[in-house]
């Protein structure tokens, strides 16, 4: 079953605004990943946060970790035509079988130039 | 470079006739995993191994089977594709340590069931 869900289902934004993706999810976790898909592509990695951290940054992206709340939010600033994408979030639920990775249904955005 | 390559790209089948769904690795990592994504929705998890120690999901159905014969390759058998079993093959590879790291992807197979 899956874990996340993210929120909105699809974004539209102009190049240089800031975009706002957030995921919920149901039960404990280990650590919730945030990826990326181009259209008819496999996913690509973009930032980890483990559940003892509130907050990291990787370039233009910033992530936050709510545990109390069981939410996430993956901020993109000064957005690029190139980020337009799907953005997953992916959760290690704490306590399952060794391995389990479940995705949300994922935010479209897309970026105007 | 080391990468996940799955093959083929693309793969069209007939209804009711198995096909084989192939993936191999080059990073040596012991976790191998294989998603099922439809249009517009998230990659459903079908299966993982870890190791050689084979994980189903309770809701895959038995249709689907798969194979690890050794560390660098992973097959998804589809035994007998029904339209619906049209989607997007996913074949990841990750470590396990604490807990999951990163998950690192290949390019896909798109399987279309005439």
């Amino acid at each position: 079953s899956q874990q996340g869900e993210e929120d909105p289902q699809a974004l539209s934004i102009q190049e240089g605004e800031n975009a706002t993706m957030n995921c919920s999810y149901k039960t404990s976790i280990n650590n919730l990943q945030w990826y990326r898909q181009n259209s008819g592509r496999g996913l690509v990695h973009l930032i980890l946060i483990r559940s003892n951290e509130r907050e990291k940054h990787s370039g233009r992206l910033r992530v936050t970790l709510d545990t109390s709340k069981k939410s996430s939010s993956l901020l993109i600033t000064a957005s690029r035509a190139a980020d337009t994408a799907s953005y997953f979030c992916a959760t290690d639920t704490r306590g399952s079988t060794l391995g389990r990775l479940y995705f949300g249904r994922g935010t479209q955005l897309t970026v105007w130039p | 470079d080391a990468m996940v390559i799955q093959n083929p790209r693309y793969q069209v089948t007939q209804f009711g006739k198995p096909v084989t769904l192939s993936c191999s690795q080059t990073l040596n990592h012991n976790v191998m995993y294989w998603y099922q994504q439809k249009s517009s929705q998230a990659p459903k998890l079908l299966f993982h191994y870890y190791d050689k120690d084979f994980n189903n999901e309770a809701d895959t159905p038995d249709n689907f089977q798969s194979r690890r014969p050794n560390t660098s390759f992973c097959f998804l058998d589809i035994r007998s594709p029904g339209l619906g079993d049209a989607a997007m093959y996913l074949c990841a590879t990750s470590t396990y340590r604490q807990s999951n790291e990163k998950l690192f992807f290949g390019s896909g197979t798109q399987l279309s069931v005439l």
